[in-house]
């Protein structure tokens, strides 16, 4: 059964600590992409990774970090640097190869930091 | 400006009409168009996903992108109660989707 594997559904941290949410895709896909979701804001991208080993930074990536060592895996951290950082998290892959529009969520995590 | 710009709603009709939900896009470089279908606490769902102009059906649904207008819209037939949800539109910038800020759409029985 393929898809996209996001781990916790819920989180809960406190203030301060860094928090590292898993996303795992067996569709074989190249490329993968973090989102935050806000109310009312849409979907806002934070890195995306197009091959292993490689990711960039998107449009509010200042506190967070990520890695991409395998292309099944693509985990996403949450450092104490990031002011605001109760959210819906969604991860997301495409094919890529021409293909990067059609991108597939996972069910997403619901970080929340008091 | 933002990119892409969607009325975030809510829009409530009742069941069975004919729904129309629309996106307007600034970049006349945007080939790609898609639209999500996201249900309350669940990650989004690729429904549409049209190039350049026109018209898609698939099922209930027609995805139109006017160009010359730069205006994307999103179609529901025989609209169910199943139905409710918040639709995102989104449109393929530089390596990377731009999104609306999705309506929030409930079809009442």
């Amino acid at each position: 059964d393929g898809g996209i594997t996001q781990s916790p559904k819920y989180l809960f941290r406190k203030e301060g600590q860094n928090v590292t949410l898993s996303c795992e895709q067996n569709l074989n896909h190249d490329a993968m992409y973090w989102y935050r979701q806000d109310p009312g804001q849409g979907l806002r991208l934070i890195y995306y990774s197009q091959i292993v080993n490689d990711f960039q930074k998107g449009d509010i990536a200042e506190g967070y970090s990520v890695s991409r060592e395998k292309k099944e895996s693509f985990p996403l951290t949450v450092t104490s640097a990031q002011k605001n950082p109760t959210a819906f998290y969604l991860c997301a892959s495409s094919p890529g190869r021409g293909r990067s529009s059609e991108q597939y969520f996972g069910p997403g995590t619901r970080l929340t930091v008091t | 400006q933002k990119e892409v710009e969607q009325d975030p709603g809510p829009l409530s009709v009742p069941e069975g009409a004919i729904v129309s939900l629309n996106c307007t896009y600034s970049n006349s470089a945007f080939q790609y168009f898609m639209w999500y279908r996201q249900y309350s606490r669940k990650g989004p769902e690729l429904l549409m996903y049209t190039y350049s102009s026109g018209n898609k059906e698939d099922g209930r649904f027609t995805a139109q992108v006017d160009k010359s207008s730069k205006y994307i819209s999103l179609f529901i037939r025989d609209s169910q109660p199943s139905d409710s949800a918040t639709y995102l539109c989104a449109s393929q910038g530089a390596q990377k989707l731009v999104f609306g800020q999705g309506t929030r759409l409930t079809i009442n029985p």
